[in-house]
């Protein structure tokens, strides 16, 4: 069955470091999202990514966050200067035309 | 969008039980979906129901939705040790709607 891939799955940085998250959604899915959870804490909209660009983002992706589809399967999330704040699990999706959501199984980012 | 809230916060139940949780949502919706997490992994769809329906099943899964009182259940039959996880409501307002969750019902099936 196909999924979501995210790579890494841990990845660990000094404050103030760029972090480049790695999503592989499913082929044949047109919108992209990215979430984060805190540990204990519920799931967090960031992004919706359509046609190529930002469909929606929430109050959370600031400046720092930037999302990218460089290539026809790849899709990034980069986060510039990194904050403590910013240590979290992060979750890519794809949606297919049912309007069902796929997720990844997160990269684990620990801020030091 | 809108967020879905989720009740209870937290639900214990003995295997075997039917598991029933709750959602309600402020606005109208194109579809409700119920979605479910295993302590740290990436959310699962279950089941999407659309505002035009009112009852659906998959597996050992009922939903019905209530669009005059805005609200959901989702019903688990004979729940087993392995159904223990968070469960979520989503509620896009339409086809195009971002997809955002509430904070969730903790499930607890105990052996």
């Amino acid at each position: 069955e196909p999924e979501v891939t995210q790579t890494p799955s841990h990845q660990v940085t000094q404050m103030g470091q760029e972090v480049i998250l790695r999503c592989v959604p499913i082929s044949n899915h047109l919108y992209f999202y990215w979430y984060r959870q805190i540990l204990g804490q519920k799931v967090e909209f960031l992004v919706s990514f359509y046609n190529n660009e930002i469909s929606e983002k929430s109050e959370i992706f600031d400046d720092q966050f930037s999302v990218e589809r460089p290539d026809g399967s790849n899709f990034t999330l980069k986060i510039r200067s990194t904050k403590l704040e910013d240590s979290a699990m992060y979750f890519c999706a794809s949606r297919d035309r049912a309007e069902k959501l796929f997720f990844g199984s997160g990269t684990q980012l620990s801020v030091l | 969008s809108q967020q879905g809230e989720e009740d209870p916060q937290a639900l214990s139940i003995q295997e075997g039980e039917n598991a029933t949780m709750n959602c309600s949502y402020k606005t109208s919706i194109n579809n409700l979906q119920w979605y479910r997490q295993n302590s740290g992994r990436g959310l699962v769809h279950l089941i999407l129901i659309r505002s035009n329906e009112r009852e659906k099943h998959s597996g050992r899964l009922r939903v019905t939705l209530d669009t005059s009182k805005k609200s959901s259940s989702l019903l688990i039959t004979a729940s087993r040790a392995a159904d223990t996880a968070s469960y979520f409501c989503a509620t896009p307002k339409t086809s195009y709607d971002k997809v955002i969750f509430g904070p969730g019902t903790s499930l607890s099936v105990i052996p």
